[in-house]
């Protein structure tokens, strides 16, 4: 099973400024990760996949890096709505499809 | 517009069954492979199962194997999971996500369903 580890648990920011999330494999998945924001009381919205490409709607403030083992998720000028729960998942190995336990984003 | 619509959660006691069923719209169901997810209070999101479009093969996390079974209706548009044997530590919200990819199982989820909270306890 890959183990996905988030890395900080909670990062604090004031708006306007960047973030930037790490989510560490313990073993090669390619590019085959996926980055998703999460709200209170709503669903996970998928951001970006491929490690890199946005998915639809998704504003050019977000990208993503990273190949193999290790990958980033960087939010540059923070706005209001971005202040949430960021969760990264495999899908290269699978089953089990696996997410990284999370990074909360919230206002400093 | 895609949409997934969770129903059939509740509370239950520990050893109960429930039905969970996700209607989907505004896209061609039977062409997406679906899974379900669910998220403990305060918890991470965890993969639990998984169906092809066409029915088969299923994929199960340990946790739930033997006590779980997803199905899916392709004419009603439909995706289910029967829980049997209910723990308390099934107690999440369960959410129905779509496959992003038709051609490959090696896809993200880009759609999901507001979820149904699932309670088990006596």
């Amino acid at each position: 099973e890959i183990v996905l580890t988030q890395s900080p648990a909670t990062l604090s920011v004031s708006p306007g400024e960047g973030a930037t999330l790490s989510c560490r494999a313990n073993k090669s998945i390619n590019n085959n990760l996926a980055w998703y924001q999460q709200k209170p009381g709503q669903a996970p919205r998928l951001l970006i996949y491929g490690a890199s490409t946005r998915a639809t709607g998704i504003p050019a403030r977000f990208s993503g890096s990273g190949s193999g083992t290790d990958f980033t998720l960087t939010i540059t000028s923070l706005q209001s709505e971005d202040f949430a729960v960021y969760f990264c998942q495999q899908y290269n190995n699978w089953p089990p499809w696996t997410f990284g336990q999370g990074t909360k984003v919230e206002i400093k | 517009e895609v949409q997934l619509v969770e129903s059939g959660g509740g509370l239950v006691q520990p050893g109960g069954s429930l039905r969970l069923s996700c209607e989907a719209s505004g896209f061609a169901f039977s062409s997406y492979d679906m899974n379900w997810v669910r998220q403990a209070p305060g918890k991470g999101l965890e993969w639990i199962s998984h169906i092809s479009s066409t029915g088969t093969p299923m994929y199960y996390t340990d946790s739930v194997k033997g006590r779980f079974t997803i199905s899916r209706d392709n004419a009603k548009n439909s995706l289910f999971l029967q829980m049997n044997s209910l723990r308390a530590e099934d107690t999440a919200v369960y959410y129905c996500a779509r496959a992003r990819f038709r051609t490959t199982i090696v896809t993200p989820f880009d759609s999901w369903g507001q979820g149904t909270l699932v309670s088990v306890s006596s």
